[in-house]
Parts: structure tokens; C-alpha cells; sequence
């Protein structure tokens, strides 16, 4: 029954590989979102997608790359990672038309380049 | 552009205290405003929210009222447990498709 969930929870990788982060929502949302938070806990949104399409790109690096097969889904791709790629990634999603309507957040996934 | 302040932690609080988290705000238009809460090792969830001004919104013992005169929203409970240990994220949504989220504030409760 999770609202939100992604895949994997931990992740642990060289510099230089290649990794992908799913994401998926049973909420009936249109809108959903990444964000990258650091070790201080601050949140910076990467992407947002309406309808499956991007409508946010927030100044993140070409490495990263967005997909999403349908309004369910977005997924996170990662091209020759690099240390200051550790952090822990959020998906979220939420009905953003509609202000008075809060985000809905998976439960993160934590990547680690060594 | 739209913007959200809040104070910087960590606070730390014995159990039984009261408190208050600073949040003000900056935005064009009519925005809602939000407390998310974050455990550890968790994801962000909805703590309480108010979608006009005068609005109180309340939730597990916490509330907030949104103060347009003073544009701030901030969070308060008058007896906080070991649990409520946590960051705290106040945030905005002026109906666009891009929630701003204030710094964080972590909260550290002590038995």
C-alpha cells in the first residue's frame, strides 16, 4: 500500500559507473519530482514531470537524466558518477495544480560514491 | 522570487518543553503554506498545512498559523516528547508546479 516507493534503498557504487534509481506512485498523481538532499539536510529539487513531461530542470549536470514511461513512474539515471554525487535522492509526487495539495515523498535512497 | 526562512538548528529542547520554530516567507499571489517532518532514515511527510490566511492548521499536538500581516507560519507545541526528534522543513506552493522548501531545522529532544 505505499503511496510512494523507490528502488534501491541504498546505494553503493564506484566513481565513473553508470546507475539508475526507480521510482513509482499509486497515488493518481500528474506531477512527479526528484530532489537530492545533502548531508545538511537541505532539499533542492532536480526535476519535475507533468503528464510525463519535464516542466522542471533545475541546473542539474547532463549526467543525470530523467525518464518517465508513464505518469506513474520517473526514474533517475546517473552517468559517470562522481563523489559529490553521494547524497540521498527523493522521489515525490503530488496534484501541483492545485496549491492547497501537499507532496507526497518516497522513503529516499541513499547513494554512496567511493 | 518566492522564498521561505526559517530558523537554523539544531535546537535542542528537554522533554516536556515548549516549542517554536521560526518560518517567514516570501511570495507573490496567494500562497499555502506547509510543515513537513522528516525522521531519521525517513522520508518527508505532511506535519500540518493552512491554505489562506488565518488558517490554523494542527496536528499531533503541533500547530501553525499563517500570518499574512507578518508573513510567517510557525510551528509550535507546547510539550514536545523524545519522539518529536526530527528536521523540520516549513515550505510554500503558490499553485505553480514547484514547491519551495525553507532550509530545515533539526530538532533534538532529550529524556
Amino acid at each position: 500500500d505505499t503511496a510512494v516507493s523507490q528502488t534501491p534503498k541504498y546505494l553503493v557504487t564506484q566513481m565513473g559507473n553508470d546507475k539508475s534509481i526507480k521510482c513509482e506512485q499509486n497515488l493518481g498523481h500528474d506531477t512527479m519530482y526528484w530532489y537530492k538532499q545533502d548531508s545538511k539536510k537541505f532539499l533542492k529539487i532536480m526535476f519535475s514531470y507533468n503528464n510525463k513531461e519535464l516542466i522542471i530542470n533545475e541546473t542539474v549536470p547532463n549526467r543525470f537524466s530523467p525518464k518517465s514511461p508513464d505518469k506513474a513512474h520517473l526514474n533517475l539515471h546517473i552517468n559517470s558518477l562522481e563523489l559529490g554525487d553521494s547524497a540521498v535522492y527523493f522521489c515525490a509526487s503530488s496534484q501541483e495544480r492545485d496549491r492547497t495539495q501537499h507532496q507526497y515523498f518516497g522513503p529516499g535512497t541513499r547513494l554512496t560514491v567511493t | 522570487g518566492n522564498s521561505v526562512t526559517q530558523m537554523e538548528g539544531p535546537v535542542t529542547l528537554s522533554e516536556e518543553a515548549f516549542l517554536t520554530i521560526n518560518c517567514t516567507y516570501t511570495a507573490t499571489g496567494y500562497p499555502s503554506l506547509f510543515w513537513y517532518v522528516q525522521y531519521p532514515g525517513e522520508g518527508l511527510q505532511l506535519l500540518l498545512k493552512a491554505t489562506k490566511a488565518d488558517d490554523k492548521g494542527s496536528n499531533k499536538g503541533f500547530e501553525a498559523t499563517y500570518r499574512k500581516e507578518t508573513t510567517s507560519f510557525h510551528l509550535e507545541k507546547g510539550s514536545v516528547q523524545v519522539s518529536d526528534s526530527a528536521v523540520y522543513f516549513c515550505a510554500l506552493n503558490t499553485g505553480g508546479f514547484k514547491t519551495i522548501f525553507g532550509a530545515g531545522t533539526r530538532l533534538f529532544v532529550k529524556a
